[in-house]
């Protein structure tokens, strides 16, 4: 059972545009939510992290919406680079316990210049 | 410079053949983990380590084996009963928990 589903799989967003990847996770203990940025041949990196207690959090051209109600959360990259095509992961955990990551399955940005 | 250091990069291994691939991190890091990554697929959780001697199994750990001998090193076996081995495999650690979770650069494994 996929405990994150992420959408769409690709995308492909001319220079300047915005690019938006979304999530929907389901267990609501989940408080801690990450989104990692992979290119090829390399591991992810964290991009940027959210906990439920804020719906929004930006650094720099790249913000977190996260929604609690409706259990989604999504990445939105601002006046997007080709220097951001690289697979982008959105994630989720439980701050005790285990505390391992359950990821979504990846999309595919692609930004045309 | 701290990070974690995967090796080899790319691995070829005839089918039948048990492969390990290695794991250290200099991060003083607590957490060890491995994931396999499919197209399509995203990252799918093998083994987890949150501390030497003890480790326990993902959502896919059936024809991997994994040690944690010292807190730097988990490495992983492919064995021979994982029926389709190919894939690029990465290795993570955690100083407590989710947050500070780094990857290393993957290792390719083909078995032919």
């Amino acid at each position: 059972q996929q405990q994150v589903k992420q959408s769409p799989q690709s995308l492909i967003v001319q220079k300047g545009g915005i690019s938006i990847i979304n999530c929907a996770y389901e267990n609501t203990a989940f408080d801690y939510f990450p989104w990692y940025q992979q290119f090829p041949g390399k591991g992810p990196a964290l991009l940027i992290a959210i906990r439920p207690d804020v719906s929004e959090k930006k650094e720099g051209r790249f913000t977190i919406s996260f929604n609690k109600s409706a259990k989604q959360f999504s990445l939105h990259i601002m006046d997007s680079q080709p220097g951001d095509s690289a697979t982008y992961f959105c994630a989720a955990s439980l701050q005790t316990g285990a505390n391992n990551l359950f990821f979504g399955t990846g999309t595919r940005l692609t930004v045309i210049p | 410079d701290g990070g974690i250091t995967q090796s080899p990069k790319y691995l070829f291994r005839k089918e039948g053949q048990n492969v390990t691939l290695s794991c250290e991190q200099n991060l003083n890091h607590d957490a060890m983990y491995w994931y396999r990554q499919d197209p399509g697929q995203g990252l799918r959780l093998i083994y987890y380590s949150q501390i030497v001697n003890d480790f326990q199994k993902g959502d896919i750990a059936e024809g991997y084996s994994v040690s944690r001998e010292k807190k730097e090193s988990f490495p992983l076996t492919v064995t021979s009963a994982q029926k389709n081995p190919t894939a690029f495999y990465l290795c993570a650690s955690s100083p407590n928990g989710p947050n500070g979770y780094t990857f290393g650069s993957g290792t390719r494994l083909t078995v032919v």
